[in-house]
This record gives structure tokens, C-alpha cells and sequence, in this order.
């Protein structure tokens, strides 16, 4: 089974609100990332996690909190998010990362009021 | 840092009418993946192909490390065959993280 899975799949949010993604996958994999993709764009890396550990975050604003609370599951924590955050955040995960083969779950669209 | 571009970025075509999608890259890259997004945002992966030809019913993908680019082959396509292609690339040195290129827009018409 080749699944990861995400949610919500739609989620519209205040600027003063706190919400969060969830993404799990069920694969063994050990890596698990978090992507944003604006409209019309290819997807951009945001976090990576080794092991349960932070091993990337590109520059990423603070208003964006990723949590690894174990091997299966990844969190992405979201307060204070500004209109042009709104896009698709898409989870993936690949076996051990480095040079594996990543894949995606289905994304949150996130719509910022 | 590496330069993945795709070609053309928008194509259209009859439903049965066959297809090539292109993938430059500008230094050499350690693995290369295609993938179709779909109109819902999904992303497919159709094939982690890092050298070689790979097929997988009507795609086929060929990539040619050494001359830094990749090939997608679409045959008979159909309706559901229509989203974005994007194809993405490990570069080498070190750098773990996939570089994907802008993505080729696909329209398949009945």
C-alpha cells in the first residue's frame, strides 16, 4: 500500500485562528515532509523529518509549526496565517529519505480569510 | 542550485493521439521522478526512473543521465490523462531535496 493520507481536504481559516493539518502514512517510512503549492506553481518544500527528527525547514515563518509525534504521523500547526498563505499542502513521505522515492498524499486546501 | 525545466508547457491533445513530454536538467542528478497531478491536486507518481527506460502500460519513460534529460511517452491518451506532468530531480552532491520543474500542462479533448 502505497497511501498516505491528509486532513482535512478543505479548510478555510480566520487570521486569528489556530488550526491544524494532519497527514499519516502506514508505509514504515521514516522520512516525512510538508510541501506548499501556490496555484499554477510546482511544489515547494517547506519541512523534512528523519526519523522523527527536523532536518529541513526552508525558511519557513514561524506562524507555521510542523510536529513529528511519531513515525506514522505528521502534524503541521498553523496560527496567525496571512491571506497569501492560502494554497495545497501536500504531505509526502519516502522510505528513509535522501534519494528515495517520495509520495504524496491527496493535500489540504487551505483558503485564508 | 539545479535548473529542471519542462517542455512544452502546455499541450493539447485529441483523445488517441500520442505524446512526448520533455525534462531538462542543467547539472547531474542522482534520481529524477515523474508525476501527474491531478485536477483534484493529487500527485500520481508514475515513475522514479534515474537512468533507463521504464514502462508502465501506456507511459513510458526514458531518462538519459549522462545527456541530463528525461522523456515521457504518453500513448492512446485518453481523457483522464489530462492535469499537469511535472517531473522532479535529486541533484547530486549531496542535496537530498527533489527539485521539481514548472510542469506541463495537458489537455486531452474527446
Amino acid at each position: 500500500d502505497t497511501e498516505v493520507t491528509q486532513t482535512p481536504k478543505h479548510l478555510v481559516m480566520g487570521m486569528t485562528n489556530k488550526k491544524s493539518l494532519k497527514c499519516e502514512q502506514h508505509m514504515g517510512h521514516r522520512a516525512m515532509y510538508w510541501y506548499k503549492q501556490k496555484a499554477k506553481k510546482p511544489p515547494e518544500l517547506m519541512f523534512v523529518y528523519s526519523y522523527e527528527k527536523l532536518s529541513i525547514n526552508e525558511s519557513v515563518p514561524s506562524r507555521f509549526s510542523p510536529e513529528c509525534p511519531n513515525s506514522s504521523l505528521l502534524n503541521l500547526h498553523l496560527h496567525a496565517l496571512q491571506p497569501e498563505d492560502s494554497a495545497l499542502y501536500l504531505c509526502a513521505s519516502s522510505h528513509s529519505g535522501g534519494l528515495d522515492e517520495q509520495y504524496f498524499g491527496p493535500g489540504t486546501r487551505l483558503t485564508v480569510t | 542550485g539545479i535548473q529542471v525545466e519542462q517542455s512544452p508547457p502546455d499541450l493539447i491533445l485529441q483523445e488517441g493521439a500520442n505524446s512526448t513530454l520533455r525534462c531538462n536538467f542543467s547539472d547531474s542528478v542522482n534520481n529524477l521522478q515523474w508525476f501527474h497531478q491531478n485536477p483534484w491536486g493529487q500527485l500520481i507518481n508514475l515513475f522514479y526512473i534515474p537512468s533507463g527506460t521504464k514502462q508502465n502500460g501506456r507511459l513510458s519513460a526514458t531518462t538519459v543521465a549522462t545527456e541530463r534529460y528525461s522523456l515521457l511517452y504518453i500513448s492512446s491518451s485518453q481523457t483522464t490523462d489530462s492535469g499537469v506532468y511535472f517531473c522532479a530531480a535529486f541533484p547530486g552532491a549531496g542535496s537530498y531535496q527533489l527539485t521539481f520543474g514548472k510542469g506541463t500542462k495537458l489537455s486531452v479533448i474527446p
